[in-house]
């Protein structure tokens, strides 16, 4: 089955404590993205790849790091986590026609 | 600069049919993209324009009109599970990359009884 997978599903960290959020794909897209969806504001791209070891900046990648050294995965890293990043988060991947959305990641800074 | 515009909320009846507008202004453009998203669930894809007019699949509709930067989304014989919110998002042709998606804040719909 052609899937977006992310883990954790739901995590609460407190402030300053690192935390990977892990992304994989199985339908060989080249571009992944990750974003954050907050009330009103609506999904905002924090980083994507264009393909393995190509990665770049969305519109609000502050507090954030990805690396692409696989195909399938995109993790996105949080080193110094902060309430400000409590938030929604969702991994896509795609061609030129649609993007696939991983189910969701819950995160709670405190 | 690049803007969408949505409205923020809708309510409709059961059974009746619902218009979902988006206006955007962007640089370039290469396709309009409608999605639904249920509450605390992905996005899923709905429909895909990228020439002016009217494209229908099933009970949904999506319309573009490329000169007035306008789209809206067509619900027919609404249903309770049409209850979500609805994303227009923008394939701005003079982005980077080909891939990067423009979104707009999404509409919230409400079907009643």
């Amino acid at each position: 089955e052609a899937q977006v997978t992310q883990n954790p599903r739901y995590l609460i960290t407190v402030t300053g404590k690192k935390l990977t959020v892990t992304c994989s794909q199985n339908m060989n897209h080249e571009y992944m993205s990750w974003y954050r969806q907050d009330p009103g504001l609506g999904l905002r791209q924090i980083y994507y790849s264009m393909n393995v070891e190509v990665t770049d900046k969305g519109d609000v990648p502050e507090g954030y790091k990805v690396s692409r050294k696989e195909k399938r995965n995109f993790p996105l890293i949080l080193e110094s986590p902060s309430p400000n990043q409590t938030s929604l988060y969702f991994c896509a991947s795609g061609g030129m026609g649609t993007q696939y959305f991983g189910p969701g990641t819950r995160l709670t800074v405190l | 600069g690049q803007n969408i515009d949505q409205p923020t909320e809708m309510t409709a009846t059961e059974g009746a049919i619902v218009q979902i507008n988006c206006t955007y202004q962007t640089s370039g453009f290469n396709g309009l993209f409608w999605y639904q998203q249920h509450a605390g669930e992905a996005p899923t894809f709905l429909s895909y324009n990228v020439l002016d007019g009217l494209e229908e699949k099933g009970r949904f509709s999506s319309f573009l009109s490329r000169s007035k930067g306008y789209s809206y989304l067509l619900l027919k014989e609404l249903q309770m599970k049409d209850s979500a919110s609805y994303l227009c998002a923008v394939r701005d042709s003079k982005k980077d990359s080909n891939y990067q998606l423009i979104w707009g804040a999404g509409t919230k719909l409400i079907i009643k009884p």
